[in-house]
């Protein structure tokens, strides 16, 4: 079963700041956040290990609580670069060195 | 110079043709993956190798059959193409078994007509 993504798209003007959930039936070892712009393939942003762990770099970061099985990437004064889908990846306890990706939200920024 | 290329990056055939895709990284990593993503860009694992070794075989049809002949090579042959097989297949390597970055080529769209 892969990870369920929400919102499956949403809209931004520039500036403005998004959140996306990844949710997971099962228990989790890491989370991983992937982005892809149309035509090319998925670019890693980042991969969190600890439950409550949170990452980032500029204005993307993440948060991962591995009792609720969920992780929540943030996404800061949007840019028009950060229009793509993202897809988060999840490793789950028991079957470690499988990357299962989500659903997919698809983010487009405006000006 | 590319870190993972693949070959060739648009297929067009007929059904019940065969195919190949092939995939090569020069990042030194020991781990490479085949990932379909199909029309509503799901990214689905197909399979994973590590030195040349088989570890996930993700329920994939027995067309499928994947094959590294070293570490950074790993090939896909697709017998009997169906029309449920267009989709964009993605190589990906990371540098091992417990997958940290995954490192994507660029893809191959299949269309099967």
């Amino acid at each position: 079963q892969q990870p369920v993504q929400s919102p499956q798209a949403v809209i931004l003007r520039e500036g403005e700041d998004a959140v996306i959930n990844c949710s997971s039936s099962k228990a989790l070892y890491s989370v991983h956040w992937y982005r892809q712009k149309h035509g090319e393939a998925p670019v890693f942003l980042m991969i969190l290990l600890k439950g409550g762990e949170q990452k980032g770099h500029e204005k993307i970061s993440a948060s991962f609580n591995e009792k609720k099985q969920q992780s929540s990437l943030y996404l800061t004064a949007s840019q028009l670069s950060y229009s793509g889908t993202y897809f988060c990846g999840t490793e789950s306890t028991g079957t470690a060195s499988k990357l299962t990706f989500g659903t997919g939200t698809r983010l487009q920024v405006t000006l | 110079d590319t870190a993972v290329s693949q070959t060739p990056k648009y297929l067009v055939t007929q059904m019940g043709n065969d195919k190949s895709i092939k995939c090569e990284q020069n990042l030194g990593h020991d781990t490479m993956y085949w990932y379909k993503q199909d029309s509503k860009k799901f990214l689905k694992i197909m399979f994973s190798y590590n030195n040349k070794e088989l570890i996930i075989n993700e329920t994939v049809p027995n067309r499928f059959s994947p094959k590294s002949p070293d570490k950074a090579h790993l090939n896909l042959h697709i017998n009997s193409l169906e029309l449920g097989d267009s989709a964009v297949y993605f190589c990906a390597s990371s540098p091992a078994l417990v997958p940290g970055e995954l490192f994507f080529g660029e893809g191959s769209r299949l269309t099967v007509l």
